[in-house]
Parts: structure tokens; C-alpha cells; sequence
């Protein structure tokens, strides 16, 4: 879906900087997830959100921290990043107004290399 | 909290025939069991899901069973073609434990022209 957008969509980055990913949708969906995605690990819950009041941590948290500015943005952010946070990041979003089982509607994911 | 495994990691096939891929979950309060296909440089879509009020749901070519008492589904693909090539995931949600959405480590399929 290109109303889930992503940027950066490439980023090298060096061990210890700080960097954020950000996401914006214009989907109207309330319910905002980062995913990490690693070869024979699948997609990995990291954070998730609600609403703008809410944050949840997901499967792996240790390392990232994230930021609901409103609610079509979700950013995620590395305080210091290091070599093992090397993947694809894929933001998602999904509307409970579809019911409990709605789908994720996946952005264009973010490759980050930190060397 | 919900663990998914997903097997095999790996499938080749021929042209024409079929393909099975096995999920098992380990929340029995699981009640959402969506398939993703991801096309090589490609975000993850939704392909199929179903509900665990529903045995079995298909949708031409693809179908999916669920097995609540056993807890495990499975992805069916007949009369595959080049195209059905990717990486399929699956996943579970349960309506406790915040809506998450919990994948398998996916499968990459091969269909050999």
C-alpha cells in the first residue's frame, strides 16, 4: 500500500550514532506496529501502538524506543546503534473499526546496515 | 506469550504441482490466523486468512485449514505457477495479550518452470 510510507528506505549508519525511522500513513488507522525482519527469523514484533496515548513493547524492544507524534505517524529510533540492528524494518498499520481480525497493511520497509 | 513455527523453511516444486506449508502456535486464546506472501524486494501482503470459528476457507488456488484442537494450519497452493514464487508467512493474533501479531520464520517457495 503506498499510503504506508517509510523513509528512509536505505540507511548505513555507524555503531553508536542515533537514528530514527520514521513512518506515515494515510490509511486513517489507528493501530501502528514496527516490525524487524531477519533471514530465518520472520518479522519480529518491536513496538506497537494504539492510539497517540499508547505504547506497547512487542517481542523485542531492548534497544529501540519509539515516538506516536499523532496518529499518522509512528517513528522508531536506535539511541545507539550497533552492528546486530543490521535488518529490515517494516512499519504496519491495521484498523480495529475492521473488526479484531483485521489485516496488517505493510509499508515499503527500511534496510539499515550499521557498520 | 504466542509462539508460531513454520515449516518447511524451504520448497521446490514443479509447475502444476501442489504445495503445503504447516504452521503449529502455542496460544490457545489464538482466534486470527492471516498468510502473507513477500515477493523478493517487496513488502509482506495478505493473501488469505481465517478466523477459528472456520475449519477451512479457500480462495481459487490457495486455501487454508485450521485444526484448533491439534493447534496448527496450514497454506495449500494447487496448480502453482513461477509467480506463486516468494516467501510466505504465517502468523496468529489472539484478541488478549494487546491484538499482536505474531509471524513464523516463513517459508521460500520455488516453482520450477
Amino acid at each position: 500500500d503506498a499510503d504506508v510510507t517509510q523513509t528512509p528506505r536505505n540507511r548505513i549508519t555507524k555503531t553508536g550514532k542515533r537514528i530514527m525511522l520514521e513512518c506515515s500513513q494515510t490509511k486513517g488507522h489507528d493501530r501502528m506496529y514496527w516490525y524487524r525482519q531477519d533471514p530465518g527469523l520472520g518479522l519480529r514484533l518491536i513496538y506497537y501502538s494504539f492510539d497517540v496515548k499508547d505504547i506497547n513493547k512487542g517481542e523485542i524492544s531492548d534497544g529501540y524506543s519509539v515516538s506516536r507524534q499523532a496518529q499518522a505517524k509512528f517513528s522508531l529510533s536506535l539511541e545507539s546503534a550497533i552492528p546486530n540492528q543490521t535488518a529490515l524494518y517494516f512499519c504496519a498499520t491495521s484498523d480495529p473499526r475492521a473488526g479484531p481480525n483485521s489485516p496488517l497493511h505493510f509499508g515499503n520497509g527500511t534496510r539499515l546496515t550499521v557498520t | 506469550g504466542e509462539n508460531v513455527e513454520q515449516h518447511p523453511s524451504t520448497l521446490s516444486v514443479q509447475e502444476g504441482d501442489s504445495a503445503v506449508i504447516k504452521c503449529t502456535y502455542s496460544d490457545s486464546a489464538s482466534n486470527y490466523f492471516p498468510w502473507y506472501k513477500q515477493e523478493l524486494g517487496k513488502r509482506p501482503q495478505l493473501i488469505i486468512d481465517i478466523r477459528s470459528n472456520v475449519g477451512e476457507k479457500k480462495d481459487q488456488r490457495i486455501a487454508v485449514t485450521l485444526n484448533k484442537t491439534a493447534k496448527h494450519f496450514s497454506l495449500h497452493i494447487t496448480e502453482t505457477q513461477p509467480e506463486d514464487s516468494a516467501v510466505y508467512f504465517c502468523a496468529a493474533r489472539s484478541n488478549t495479550g494487546g491484538f499482536k501479531t505474531i509471524f513464523g520464520a516463513g517459508t521460500r517457495l520455488f516453482v520450477k518452470a
